[in-house]
């Protein structure tokens, strides 16, 4: 098993510029998450997906957009890159949503935005 | 008040000692507590969970829990220089359900 799954691993955007992060996972979980991570700041929380057709905001959701594409796929979409959204994106799945279950991080993607 | 607080280091320990690693949090109705080793440009990768009082045990690893006084800790016996790295603790709140992070502690184990 693959686990999650990140494409891609880099990408550079000028400002304006839009792209879509994707993210898959073959556990057959229910729960599917986006997260960003900037030195000092920890993991944020930006969407997260409870089941398959659930989509609601994090913490951070502001200039984001998600789809939960099926139950293995969950994509984060930059509508319009700003410099303030270089970071480093992480997805992470979840059996279930809420206690006990524990999340899997993928291997994140690294996105500047110039 | 921050919901997870760690203290971000570095915790320097010499090679096979033990590290200890701490963290507190605001909501007293938690259930579920994790223990997240990060290095340097990866992802987090799940090394414990814990959700009742006391200790729970994994090889080299042990978490200790204690809901009275709001806090959760990780114990690395026989550290290796590859345990360096940035531990995260991850609290699930109650209520909303919320998976929150603290910052992280960085570990540096000296040979």
């Amino acid at each position: 098993n693959a686990g999650v799954t990140q494409t891609p691993k880099f990408q550079v955007l000028k400002t304006g510029q839009s792209m879509t992060l994707q993210c898959a996972q073959d556990m057959n979980h229910n729960s599917m998450y986006w997260y960003r991570q900037d030195p000092g700041m920890g993991l944020r929380l930006i969407y997260y997906s409870a089941s398959e057709g659930t989509t609601d905001k994090g913490e951070v959701p502001n200039g984001y957009n998600v789809s939960r594409l099926n139950k293995r796929e969950f994509s984060l979409r930059l509508e319009s890159a700003a410099p303030s959204q270089t970071s480093v994106y992480f997805c992470a799945s979840s059996e279930g949503w809420g206690p006990p279950y524990e999340q899997y991080f993928g291997p994140g993607t690294r996105l500047t935005v110039t | 008040q921050k919901e997870v607080e760690q203290n971000s280091g570095p915790l320097s320990v010499p090679e096979g000692a033990i590290a200890s690693l701490n963290c507190t949090y605001s909501d007293r109705g938690s259930q579920s507590f994790f223990w997240y080793r990060q290095y340097s440009g990866k992802s987090p990768e799940l090394i414990m969970s814990i959700y009742s009082n006391g200790d729970k045990e994994d090889g080299r690893f042990t978490a200790q829990l204690n809901k009275a006084s709001q806090y959760v800790s990780l114990l690395i016996r026989d550290s290796q220089p590859s345990d360096s790295a940035t531990y995260l603790c991850a609290v699930i709140t109650s209520g909303t359900y919320k998976y929150i992070f603290g910052t992280g502690t960085r570990l540096k184990v000296l040979a």
